[in-house]
């Protein structure tokens, strides 16, 4: 299994509240994505990287911010976390991007009331 | 834009029976495609990818999909179910447009009846 790990796998905070999802590889792939998995949405992305300090917007970025100071670790931030912003979120790395396989992580559970 | 409609949201068959789950994408130029599998509370995993070689692919637990470019699909098929199948599958394309982003489909859920 590619290592990819995600923390914390499950949170629960308030509405109001910043939150920082991270995610953490050790196979030195370019590219890391951020997505969030709801019902009847399959799967969206967030944000993705393509390099330490590139990254660009997926189709539903609003309200959330990414950063990545090292190829290892790629962070999701939410900057003041919202109900609607309840969901399962996944990190996955690609080697080469659009053409190749993306390897996902287990996933955090968050929960904002 | 590019997209994927998996018809279905939910599939059953019974142990035994053909598998067939299906995936449309629409993609002005050629695609790259992807189905993966997720077992529950788990990530999504790789079953097999399609990327401009063969137009069969086969891929793991023994299912395969066939590109077809006139009718834009990308089914998943296998021959004879088993319990261990049941699960959700994703289809996911990306193109040279798209850049380094995928886009999946809103998912399958394969229930497999003994």
């Amino acid at each position: 299994d590619a290592g990819i790990t995600q923390s914390p796998r499950h949170k629960v905070t308030e509405t109001g509240t910043p939150v920082t999802l991270r995610c953490h590889q050790t196979e030195n792939h370019r590219y890391m994505y951020w997505y969030r998995q709801d019902p009847g949405h399959g799967l969206r992305l967030i944000h993705y990287s393509y390099g330490v300090k590139d990254t660009d917007k997926g189709e539903v970025s609003d309200g959330y911010s990414v950063s990545r100071s090292k190829t290892e670790d790629f962070l999701l931030t939410l900057e003041s976390a919202t109900s609607s912003q309840t969901s399962v979120y996944f990190c996955a790395i690609s080697l080469a991007g659009g053409i190749d396989t993306q390897y996902f992580g287990p996933g955090t559970r968050l929960t904002v009331l | 834009a590019q997209s994927v409609t998996q018809l279905g949201s939910h599939v059953s068959v019974s142990e035994g029976a053909l598998v067939l789950l299906r995936c449309n994408y629409s993609s002005s130029v050629p695609p790259y495609l992807f189905w993966y599998v997720q077992y529950p509370n788990q990530g999504l995993q790789l079953l097999l990818k399609y990327t401009s070689a063969a137009t069969l692919v086969k891929g793991i637990n023994g299912f395969e999909a066939e590109f077809k470019k006139s009718e834009t699909s990308f089914h998943l098929t296998k021959p004879s179910a088993h319990m261990s199948d049941a699960a959700e599958y994703f289809c996911a394309v990306s193109d040279s447009n798209t850049g380094n982003q995928f886009y999946f489909g809103t998912g399958t859920s394969l229930t497999v009846i003994p």
